[in-house]
Parts: structure tokens; C-alpha cells; sequence
């Protein structure tokens, strides 16, 4: 599998925007680029996905590098329910599932 | 309610001792996957179930772990023997199990059993 690299952790304030970075150098055509979070004493949940355009729903917007090797989740106003740890996963579109394979993340700090 | 159930949500067991976890998808998911989370860690693959069957279960880590499905719905996560080492949370998800059109393919995960060997 292509790995991802988040920086360990970020810290913002609240109601500010916050930009989550992911690198993925050896990312194939086939990848797609999958964002998930987990809040504490929770199990992950989905945050969204994209192949090579930007993409956008009600809780994040993700930004695709032109070449891919890199994209960034970006939460536009954060809250304090925000704060969370969150990972950037690739799936290829050949995998027959969707088997997750989660690295360490970012864990997201917001100050009140 | 509609997500994944997990029963127990805390299980404290000795060391050698036999274990059993139960994961209750939602309803319709031909998907079911099985991970385990360490204090600090991410979420590590054990076992992933498409309808009854194992279609890969590279993530367990030695024969005393063992996952069922015998029904294509409920799964059962059973540990043998356990070991300090077994300490952890275990989450299951479960997702419709196939991509097409708008579907993401997202798992959907329960708020896993937190299992404790003395």
C-alpha cells in the first residue's frame, strides 16, 4: 500500500480555519484519498474523499495537488468538537474492499 | 439505533483466559471488518468479512485470534489464551461492501470493546 505523512499534531483556535496536510509521494493513478477522524473514546468516521479534484461537503473541504503527491483537509471554521485525530488513508480502487490502513495522524488541538 | 453495535463495551479478563466480542453491523452491510487500537496508535487491520467469508485476514496476529461470521451479519471476535499483551480496543465496522456511483465505500465504525488482560 502507498504511505501517507501527517505532521503529529496541530493546534488551532477556535472559529479559525485549519489546514491539515498529507503527503503521499508514491500515490498511484488508481488511489483514491480518503480522510477520516476520530474523536475521543470514539471509533473513526468518515470526513471525505477525492481522486483529483477538490472536493467539498458539509464538514471539510479537500484540496488535490495537480500531481497528487500531496493534498490538504481543510476545516473551514473549527469548533471545539473538532478537535480529534485525523488520517489521511489511500485506497486503490482495485482493492476488492475498503481496508483502511491507518498511520499515527494528526491530532487537532482547538483552543477555546 | 441504526450503527454498529459492540457488546462488550469493557471486558476485564486474567491472563490465559478465553474471549469473545461481538460486532452487530448495519444492517445490509455485506462488510464487516475487524481492527484493533493500542493507547496512542492508529487503528490496526485484523480481518475483513465479505457476506460469511474471510476475504483477508492478514492483520490476525497468531492462531489464538479467530472471527466469524457465520450468518453474513453478526461477527464474533475470539481470543484464546489471552495475554497482557491483548490489551486493547477493538472496533468493528461494517460498509456496503461495494463502490458504485456516489457510494464511498465508507466504513462505518462501532465504539469498540475495550478489552482488558490482568
Amino acid at each position: 500500500d502507498a504511505k501517507t505523512t501527517q505532521p503529529n499534531s496541530m493546534e488551532s483556535n477556535e472559529e479559525e480555519p485549519v489546514h491539515l496536510p498529507c503527503n503521499h509521494s508514491t500515490i498511484s493513478g488508481t488511489d483514491y484519498i480518503h480522510w477520516y477522524r476520530q474523536l475521543p473514546s470514539q471509533g473513526p468516521e468518515y470526513v471525505i474523499h477525492g481522486l483529483t479534484s477538490n472536493v467539498n461537503n458539509r464538514m471539510a473541504s479537500l484540496a488535490i495537488a495537480e500531481d497528487r503527491k500531496s493534498s490538504t483537509l481543510i476545516l473551514h471554521r473549527a469548533t471545539l468538537r473538532d478537535a480529534a485525530v485525523y488520517y489521511c488513508i489511500l485506497i486503490s480502487v482495485k482493492a476488492a474492499g475498503n481496508k483502511l490502513t491507518f498511520g499515527g495522524g494528526t491530532r487537532v488541538l482547538v483552543k477555546p | 439505533g441504526a450503527g454498529v453495535s459492540q457488546t462488550p463495551s469493557n471486558k476485564v479478563t486474567e491472563k490465559g483466559k478465553y474471549v469473545e466480542l461481538r460486532c452487530d453491523p448495519i444492517s445490509g452491510h455485506t462488510a464487516l471488518y475487524w481492527y484493533r487500537q493500542s493507547l496512542g496508535q492508529g487503528p490496526e487491520f485484523l480481518i475483513y468479512f465479505q457476506g460469511t467469508g474471510a476475504a483477508d485476514d492478514s492483520g490476525l496476529p497468531n492462531d489464538r485470534f479467530f472471527a466469524v461470521r457465520p450468518e453474513g451479519s453478526v461477527s464474533t471476535l475470539k481470543i484464546q489464551r489471552t495475554e497482557r499483551g491483548d490489551s486493547a480496543v477493538y472496533l468493528c465496522a461494517s460498509s456496503l461492501g461495494v463502490r458504485t456511483g456516489r457510494n464511498t465505500g465508507e466504513l462505518f465504525f462501532g465504539e469498540g470493546s475495550r478489552l482488558t488482560v490482568l
